[in-house]
């Protein structure tokens, strides 16, 4: 069974400052999708990032990056340049893809983001 | 991405009643899949629902308790029978687009159950 794993309850830093959230995630599956969703106080489930495990490449959306290391189980999601509207729940999660399609989303019990004015 | 919808918003049941929440989505799609969010608790999946078939419940979800239809590739509906409180959470529907290989959600259905 997958396991997803967000060591961080909450965090709060300043308006303009970089921010890190961690994930690592636990599966024998070679082939996997990790993503990181945001939720804000309306409870809409927001896509933020999402990353390919067999892409070596770091995804990166805007002031949005990831810092994936595959050896390690490592999913982590930097925000740059954070802004007040970014306060919200970060959920990272994980999925596969069978041959019959997709798997549902392995979710971790998330982070609070909260962004200081 | 694509439109999904989601009715009813919110609802207050009475214990013992069953209630049923409808996922739309503007476009067709082959996987739909329902989460049910506890109060203050991240999301766990319910069931997987593919047109054509029966639902794949997650373990810990019954078919009696959650009971699942996906008439055709755009609609599908969870109902959950027999309400207590403890079944007092947000529910929300996802779709994976063909080739997309990423879940959007609904803006969820907020259950409370008196």
């Amino acid at each position: 069974a997958q396991t997803v794993t967000q060591s961080q309850p909450e965090m709060s830093v300043q308006e303009a400052e970089t921010v890190t959230l961690s994930c690592t995630y636990d599966t024998s599956e070679s082939n996997y999708y990790l993503f990181w969703y945001k939720q804000p106080p309306s409870r809409q489930m927001i896509l933020v990032i999402r990353q390919e495990a067999y892409k070596q490449q770091n995804a990166t959306e805007n002031r949005f990056s990831v810092n994936f290391q595959k050896a390690a189980k490592s999913f982590s999601l930097k925000i740059s340049d954070s802004q007040l509207g970014d306060t919200a729940m970060y959920f990272c999660a994980f999925t596969t893809y069978s041959g019959g399609g997709a798997d549902g989303l392995t979710f971790g019990k998330g982070t609070h983001l909260i962004i200081q004015p | 991405s694509a439109v999904i919808s989601q009715k009813p918003s919110r609802d207050i049941c009475q214990r013992g009643t069953s209630l049923t929440i409808q996922c739309q989505v503007d476009s067709q799609v082959t996987m739909m899949f329902w989460y049910r969010q506890q109060p203050g608790q991240s999301l766990t999946l319910i069931a997987t629902a593919n047109q054509g078939s029966e639902a794949t419940y997650e373990s810990g979800f019954v078919i009696d308790k959650f009971p699942i239809s996906r008439p055709n590739l755009t609609f599908s509906t969870l109902t959950v029978s027999n309400m207590s409180p403890e079944d007092s959470s947000i529910y929300l529907c996802s779709v994976d687009l063909a080739g997309g290989e990423t879940q959007y959600f609904g803006p969820g259905t907020r259950l409370l159950v008196l």
